[in-house]
């Protein structure tokens, strides 16, 4: 069975500062996919990112990076400069290749408010 | 914009009622995937279809079933309606490979259920 944990529920900071999201996830199958998904306060889901388990590259693009490391399961998202209108609830769900079902399985989510 | 659309936005209604919800999916995409977002459960997959085909099926209650039509919209109903269903129902769509799972699900904007 597939898990993901968002251990942070709330997180503030004030603007400028950077931000690290840990996401941790568990799953039986070598073969798999990692999201992060934003949910503004208007309340649609907004893709961010889509990693394969094959992939372990960082990436960055503009103000966002992702750390993934296969070693300890994770795959953490960093907002550098952050903004106020970063603020939102940030979830990162995992899906298994290995099926030819796309359920994905989401982490609680991390509130993230950022002041000004 | 995703692309996906979802209507209506609001729904309000008693329990005991059965109500359809509807989702079109991003032009050329062949999977739709339903989730519900409650606050005691979190993000959960409810249902995926496949070019009309249901692949596969996750925390989906009896009471609850869904259809995808030729022209690949979805419908999503809710029967015998319990306070415990107010939630927010969102569909997403990937363009459906092989292996769905793969797929990035973009989301539409949901449909808040309000069972009173």
């Amino acid at each position: 069975a597939q898990k993901v944990t968002q251990a942070q529920t709330e997180i503030s900071v004030v603007e400028k500062e950077d931000v690290t999201l840990d996401c941790v996830y568990e799953t039986r199958d070598t073969t798999y996919y990692l999201f992060w998904y934003k949910q503004p306060p208007s309340g649609e889901l907004v893709f961010l990112i889509r990693r394969n388990s094959f992939d372990e590259q960082n990436e960055i693009s503009g103000r966002y990076s992702w750390n993934f490391q296969k070693s300890t399961s994770s795959f953490n998202f960093t907002i550098t400069a952050s903004q106020v209108v970063d603020s939102a609830v940030y979830f990162c769900a995992l899906s298994e290749a290995n099926t030819n079902a796309g359920k994905s399985t989401f982490g609680d989510g991390t509130t993230l408010t950022v002041k000004p | 914009d995703s692309g996906v659309t979802q209507t209506p936005k609001h729904l309000i209604t008693a329990t005991g009622q059965r109500v359809t919800l509807r989702c079109s999916p991003r032009s050329g995409d062949l999977s739709v995937y339903w989730y519900q977002q409650s606050l005691d459960q979190g993000l959960q997959f409810l249902i995926q279809y496949y070019n009309g085909e249901e692949r596969a099926k996750g925390n989906i209650l009896e009471r609850f079933s869904a259809q995808q039509f030729p022209d690949l919209h979805s419908e999503l109903n809710l029967s015998s309606l319990e306070l415990g269903d107010s939630a927010l129902y969102f569909c997403a769509s990937s363009t459906g490979t092989v292996r769905p799972s793969t797929d990035t699900q973009y989301f539409g904007p949901g449909t808040r259920l309000t069972v009173l």
